[in-house]
């Protein structure tokens, strides 16, 4: 069983479109996050929610919002795609306030925009 | 600003042979982590090593910490082709979330 699962794996798409990520973990873990990383493989947390509620945004752009209808679950919804948004976008998740901050990540969702 | 930062940026090595990692950091941690990325794949955590902790083993890893320097070290013994992959450090503050390094990426040749 898959603990944190993202999909799609891929999203190729063209410049100005909007596209979604979804995100599902079954650890009932309370926190989840997603993370940009960029070619160079450096990882850049851009949100953090807490059993439903937003705890941190990055200076993230507005284009990007984060919808959790649940703990379980934390979706990317993003307006009016740039060519500076391709970049592997990760979800993850951890045990929440109190705990240290060990995380379980899912595999990736590989943007790419045209 | 990043909080760690890794060295070498790359590594490469053969079957056998153990291969060692260094992180740095600026700031007072609560623990620092290392995780491991296998390419295409999420990231994976390896091991946790606590503030007043200085040294931590798991398996073929060996994790040391050393709080006066502000920096750790991920010893790999006797690698294996399977252990390449990208690996970072992450390290965990009081009052900020979890920021991670930007890896070292380790070959190890058969």
């Amino acid at each position: 069983d898959t603990a944190v699962s993202q999909t799609p794996k891929y999203l190729v798409t063209q410049m100005g479109n909007d596209k979604s990520i979804k995100c599902e973990q079954n650890l009932g873990h309370d926190t989840m996050y997603w993370y940009k990383q960029d070619s160079k493989k450096f990882l850049k947390i851009m949100f953090s929610y807490n059993n439903k509620e937003l705890i941190i945004n990055e200076t993230v752009p507005n284009r990007f919002s984060p919808k959790s209808p649940d703990k379980a679950h934390l979706n990317l919804h993003i307006n009016s795609l740039e060519l500076g948004d391709s970049a592997v976008y990760f979800c993850a998740s951890s045990r929440g306030e109190g705990w240290e901050e060990k995380l379980f990540f899912g595999s990736g969702t590989q943007l790419s925009v045209l | 600003s990043q909080q760690g930062e890794e060295d070498p940026q790359a590594l490469s090595i053969q079957e056998g042979e153990n291969a060692t990692m260094n992180c740095s950091y600026k700031t007072s941690i609560n623990n620092l982590q290392w995780y491991r990325q296998n390419s295409g794949r999420g990231l994976v955590h390896l091991i946790l090593i606590r503030s007043n902790e200085r040294e931590k083993h798991s398996g073929r890893l060996r994790v040391t910490l050393d709080t006066s320097k502000k920096s750790s070290s991920l010893l790999i013994t006797a690698s294996r082709a399977a252990d390449t992959a990208s690996y970072f450090c992450a390290t965990e503050a009081s009052g900020s979330r979890l920021t991670f390094g930007e890896g070292t990426q380790l070959t190890v040749n058969p």
